[in-house]
């Protein structure tokens, strides 16, 4: 079955430095892979997602490549603020079939806290 | 336009009693998930709706739960008799039907169930 792996945290840091977040997956096919995060008190939210081979997402500073020859998609940040504390959680799915997109799996999360 | 809520946010309950959780997805999205996330381990998935259809519960862990979604709104998830080890955080999502497209899963805050 489908699986991913998550470095395991928490990872502390200070602020404006580099961050790596490393995740790879198992899957059969061509899956999507997402990054989730959780703020305090908060639901998760998609932060960024790639739906083919070397594409890259990105969203507020964060990117990461989907390596389908290495199965990895690697969370990274070139500068950290405070306010990036919270948990992530790579996640994929299934890939493209039918007209509704089935169940996330997701990695076991990352606990990232940054200090000023 | 109103977010995933989900009701209630916590829930303390002896082991043996009854518990109902809610879920209101984002008006008009006819998918709808039930993930758990048990003691910081992975986010895990339930089951799926489609409308007010049960797509796929191959993640319920036990006839202990019943998850319903009556009419095709609003759905409850209900564990009967709750035992320790039901105890963990209950996510809601939901996504619109989108033919060929990527859906983005829109989470609830989520309901932390503890179970003494």
């Amino acid at each position: 079955g489908n699986s991913v792996t998550q470095m395991e945290g928490p990872v502390t840091l200070s602020e404006e430095a580099f961050l790596t977040i490393n995740c790879t997956y198992t899957a059969t096919g061509y899956p999507s892979l997402f990054w989730y995060v959780q703020y305090p008190g908060e639901g998760l939210q998609l932060l960024l997602k790639a739906t083919k081979a070397d594409d890259k997402g990105s969203n507020k500073g964060f990117e990461a490549t989907y390596r389908k020859e290495t199965t990895s998609f690697h969370l990274e940040k070139g500068s950290v603020q405070v306010s990036d504390s919270a948990v992530y959680f790579c996640a994929l799915t299934p890939g493209t079939g039918g007209t509704s997109y089935g169940k996330l799996t997701f990695g076991q999360g990352t606990i990232l806290t940054v200090h000023p | 336009e109103a977010g995933v809520t989900q009701f209630p946010s916590h829930s303390v309950i002896e082991k043996g009693q009854t518990v109902t959780l809610r879920c209101d997805p984002i008006s008009g999205h006819d998918n709808l998930y039930w993930y758990r996330r048990v003691m910081g381990k992975e986010i895990k998935f339930l089951l799926h709706f489609v409308k007010e259809s049960k797509q796929d519960e191959s993640g319920m862990p036990n006839n202990r739960f019943l998850a319903e979604r009556t009419g095709g709104t609003y759905s409850t998830l209900k564990v009967q008799p709750a035992e320790l080890e039901d105890s963990g955080v209950y996510f809601c999502a939901s996504s619109p039907i989108l033919a060929g497209v990527h859906n983005e899963q829109f989470f609830g805050p989520g309901t932390r169930l503890t179970v003494l």
